[in-house]
């Protein structure tokens, strides 16, 4: 099946520093890649919708200038977290929808990436 | 707002018994509906996912879809020490390219 690929799965970064999460489809050309986050026992939160050439719309409460979200390609996202603090440290995980299956009705995640700021 | 509404739980059942995992959503605008497992620390693996009202079941699984009553349900049959997990609840809108709106998840424990 689709495989979307989130690297890196772990990574610490010092409070004050950028990180960059990158969430690649690995044999599919996907349309539109989302961004979640998710805090310990609570659900995944979308933060934003991303097509391949075009601005990531966000949502409520997102701040853009923060959290940059490139799609460069149709088999790449990246989301930068800049300017990282601990309150940012959570799970987040892509999900790529597939251009050509069912109307782009099938959305595949990635692995997560944990980020711990300290 | 679109909301995914339910119960946290924590459901327990014992080895060998029927789960039910409920789901409500506000959005009658909502198309697909899905629902995922989560284990603790990694990604949602996809379960199953349902289109049309009535019942829809592979292996083990049986998803229940009512629009009229904005419902959907998970039944888990001959349920295992393994499927203790977080099961996630998500409805998406018809158009291609929109997401999966999720709701917090119910946590399932199966005693054997």
């Amino acid at each position: 099946g689709a495989v979307v690929s989130q690297h890196p799965s772990w990574v610490i970064c010092k409070s004050g520093t950028s990180v960059k999460i990158e969430c690649r489809s690995l044999d599919f050309q996907a349309t539109t890649m989302f961004w979640y986050r998710q805090f310990p026992k609570q659900s995944l939160m979308l933060m934003a919708t991303s097509n391949e050439g075009s601005k990531a719309t966000y949502e409520q409460g997102v701040e853009k200038d923060k959290f940059l979200i490139n799609h460069a390609s149709l088999t790449l996202s990246t989301l930068t977290v800049t300017s990282a603090h601990p309150e940012d440290s959570s799970f987040y995980i892509c999900s790529a929808s597939h251009r050509a299956l069912d109307s782009g009705n099938t959305i595949y995640f990635g692995e997560g990436s944990w980020l711990t700021v300290v | 707002q679109k909301e995914v509404e339910q119960n946290s739980g924590p459901l327990s059942v014992p080895e060998g018994a029927i789960a039910s995992l409920n789901c409500t959503y506000s959005d009658r605008g909502s198309q697909s509906f899905f629902w995922y497992r989560q284990y603790s620390g990694k990604s949602p693996e996809l379960i199953m996912f349902i289109y049309s009202n009535g019942d829809k079941e592979d292996g083990r699984f049986t998803a229940q879809l009512n629009k009229a009553s904005q419902y959907v349900s998970l039944l888990i049959r001959d349920s295992q020490p393994s499927d203790s997990a977080t099961y996630l609840c998500a409805v998406k809108a018809g158009q291609a390219g929109t997401a999966l709106i999720f709701g917090k998840g119910t946590t399932l424990s199966v005693s054997s």
